[in-house]
């Protein structure tokens, strides 16, 4: 298995307060992901990475931002939390972005109360 | 909105007969992926093909892609209660970005 972990795998938080979620690989990939997976939608993009320091927004980032300070680190944080954001929230790392294959983490549960 | 689409959103088959579902996706791309979800799991890469090629297969599963049509179908024959599974096809964005987008994915049941 790819080394890829996420943390936390669960967590409840209340509504109004910062949440970040950290995905972390030993993979030495460039590129990495955050997706959202919500029942009736798949996986739909949030953030991404090209390289350290080198982000852009995916399809729903409104409400996240991204942090990618060292490449083995990629954070997501949801700057006030809302009930929206309840979802899992799934990780990817691919070694030449999408045009090779990715590899997924095991995904965190965030439920916002 | 989402780059692919797949269809038909839920299937129910045997063990033993053959699944397919297709993928339609909007815009010109370099390549196409499926992968597969277990329930609660990760996604895991199934099969890429790109867009010069029409066919291709691995072990159970064969993919093809008609680039005219803009769709793509994955065929797994003679399906096992083991691949009871979400699949999803995900592609490139094609506008100079580093993109990987996801469609909503098919349920599988393959029934004993």
């Amino acid at each position: 298995d790819a080394g890829i972990t996420q943390s936390p795998r669960h967590k409840v938080t209340e509504t109004g307060t910062p949440v970040t979620l950290r995905c972390h690989q030993t993979e030495n990939h460039r590129y990495m992901y955050w997706y959202r997976q919500d029942p009736g939608h798949g996986l739909r993009l949030i953030h991404y990475s090209y390289g350290v320091k080198d982000t852009d927004k995916g399809e729903v980032s409104d409400g996240y931002s991204v942090s990618r300070s060292k490449t083995e680190d990629f954070l997501l944080t949801l700057e006030s939390a809302t009930s929206s954001q309840t979802s899992v929230y799934f990780c990817a790392i691919s070694e030449s972005g999408p045009n090779t294959e990715a590899f997924f983490g095991q995904g965190t549960r965030l439920t916002v109360v | 909105s989402q780059q692919g689409e797949e269809d038909p959103q839920a299937l129910s088959i045997q063990e033993g007969e053959n699944a397919t579902m297709n993928c339609s996706y909007k815009t010109s791309i370099n390549n196409l992926q499926w992968y597969r979800q277990n329930s609660g799991r990760g996604l895991v890469h199934l099969i890429l093909i790109r867009s010069n090629e029409r066919e291709k297969h691995s072990g159970r599963l064969r993919v093809t892609l008609d680039t005219s049509k803009k769709s793509s179908s994955l065929l797994i024959t003679a399906s096992r209660a083991a691949d009871t599974a979400s699949y999803f096809c995900a592609t490139d964005a094609l506008d100079s970005s580093y993109k990987l987008i996801f469609g909503s994915g098919t349920r599988l049941l393959v029934r004993p």
